[in-house]
């Protein structure tokens, strides 16, 4: 069975500075999904970025991008220009690549983000 | 906008009096999940439909059980709650059961065991 570890359990930044979250993943399969969530305080869990096992380039989107070592098993999560919005838990999740049947997210437990003004 | 939409935010039952949880989704996919998450912890997936098909977790207690009547709405029933049952409650939904596929979360009921 896969596991997701993320090893911090808080972390904080000051605005305006960059943060990188770690996560790390234990599978024998080889193709796969990685992503980061965002859980601001009382509100929904949203997609903050995605990643393909087998896309060698690392996924970006604005503010966030990844670090994916695929042979450590590490997916890092780094916010540039932090923001007070940016606070909240952070899951890092996996997901295998089957096709058909049930192919559930494994979440880790989490990282809290606190944004320091 | 398209969302998932969860009714109500917070519900408080007592002891051992059954409730129900509801989720709606304007997305039309097909899959919608129910996972139970425990403060600072990680959500953990109770069940999915998809489409009209059931699947239950190995470990997911008798006494949760879920409806899904048709495409937007999906219910979760909690037959006897415990105290242990208190929980925000997350419903998802995704096109399909793809690994690429992303799931959109609703924004949670938080039930209350009296």
């Amino acid at each position: 069975a896969q596991t997701v570890t993320q090893s911090q359990p808080e972390m904080s930044v000051q605005e305006a500075e960059t943060v990188t979250l770690s996560c790390t993943y234990d599978t024998s399969e080889s193709d796969y999904y990685l992503f980061w969530y965002k859980q601001p305080p009382s509100r929904q869990m949203i997609l903050v970025i995605r990643q393909e096992a087998y896309k060698q380039q690392n996924a970006t989107e604005n503010r966030f991008s990844v670090n994916f070592q695929k042979a450590a098993k590490s997916f890092s999560l780094k916010i540039s220009d932090s923001q007070l919005g940016d606070a909240a838990m952070y899951f890092c999740a996996y997901r295998s690549a089957g096709n058909s049947g049930n192919t559930p997210l494994v979440f880790g437990k989490g990282t809290r983000l606190s944004v320091i003004a | 906008d398209a969302m998932v939409i969860q009714n109500p935010r917070y519900q408080v039952t007592q002891f051992g009096k059954p409730v129900t949880l509801s989720c709606s989704q304007t997305l039309n996919h097909n899959v919608m999940y129910w996972y139970q998450q425990k403060s600072s912890q990680a959500p953990k997936l109770l069940f999915h439909y998809y489409d009209k098909d059931f699947n239950n977790e190995a470990d997911t207690p008798d006494n949760f059980q879920s409806r899904r009547p048709n495409t937007s709405f999906c219910f979760l029933d909690i037959r006897s709650p415990g105290l242990g049952d208190a929980a925000m409650y997350l419903c998802a939904t995704s096109r399909d059961r793809t690994g690429r596929n992303e799931q959109f979360f609703g924004p949670g009921t938080r039930l209350t065991v009296l």
